[in-house]
């Protein structure tokens, strides 16, 4: 079984700050590790995965991920938030295969000026 | 390349009411999954087809059923609508082990 717990509903930075979204997952296999975006009244878009190999991901927009194994952790980072960056954020996790995701309730970010 | 497109994009219905959502995978993908988004949560796994056939399914009645067509599009039909039901659907379009795109949505309301 797998699950995934997002800490924070909503995160409010200004323009410029460092975004820091946590999450943390439950796994009895190998996660597979997902981060996704999703802007008002769209579809999902893909930031980054973590499969195997490199702990530290980087994914598109600025963003990046460090899987720590020992934390069961998958936060995303980005350096220097843009106004662009105010969306629903969503951590996802699944096994191997041609997997279902779990997804966690989501962050609101929100980028003030 | 169009990418997985759904449609209805809204749709409205009455308790006790059937309805067929409709999802065309993005070129060259053969995978077809289906999530439910309730109002203010992540997006749930309602089930996963391959080759024509149910592959996976995750915990929702049986009121939720579904088809793939050889053309690998997709239908998710929902029967005797609850209020409950009112969600966006999600579908996603894959290869084997590859990426997952989401398509935009169908809004279903239930009143």
């Amino acid at each position: 079984a797998q699950s995934v717990t997002q800490l924070g509903s909503h995160v409010s930075v200004s323009e410029g700050a460092l975004v820091l979204l946590r999450c943390n997952y439950s796994s009895s296999v190998p996660p597979y590790l997902f981060w996704y975006v999703q802007y008002p009244n769209q579809g999902l878009q893909l930031l980054l995965k973590y499969t195997t190999g490199a702990t530290l991901v980087k994914g598109i927009n600025g963003f990046e991920a460090e899987f720590k194994k020992s934390e069961t952790s998958f936060h995303l980072t980005k350096p220097s938030a843009h106004m662009s960056d105010a969306a629903e954020y969503f951590c996802a996790v699944s096994g191997t295969g041609r997997r279902a995701l779990t997804f966690g309730s989501g962050t609101r970010l929100q980028v003030q000026p | 390349d169009a990418g997985v497109t759904q449609s209805p994009t809204h749709l409205i219905k009455t308790r006790g009411q059937q309805v067929t959502l409709r999802c065309s995978p993005k070129s060259g993908h053969d995978t077809v999954s289906w999530y439910q988004q309730a109002l203010g949560q992540g997006p749930q796994f309602i089930f996963q087809y391959y080759e024509e056939e149910e592959r996976q399914r995750g915990n929702f009645p049986d009121r939720f059923s579904g088809h793939q067509f050889p053309n690998y599009s997709s239908e998710l039909n929902v029967n005797a609508l609850l209020l409950g039901d009112s969600a966006l659907y999600l579908c996603a379009s894959s290869t084997q082990g590859g990426k997952l795109f989401f398509g935009s949505g169908t809004q279903l309301s239930v009143l």
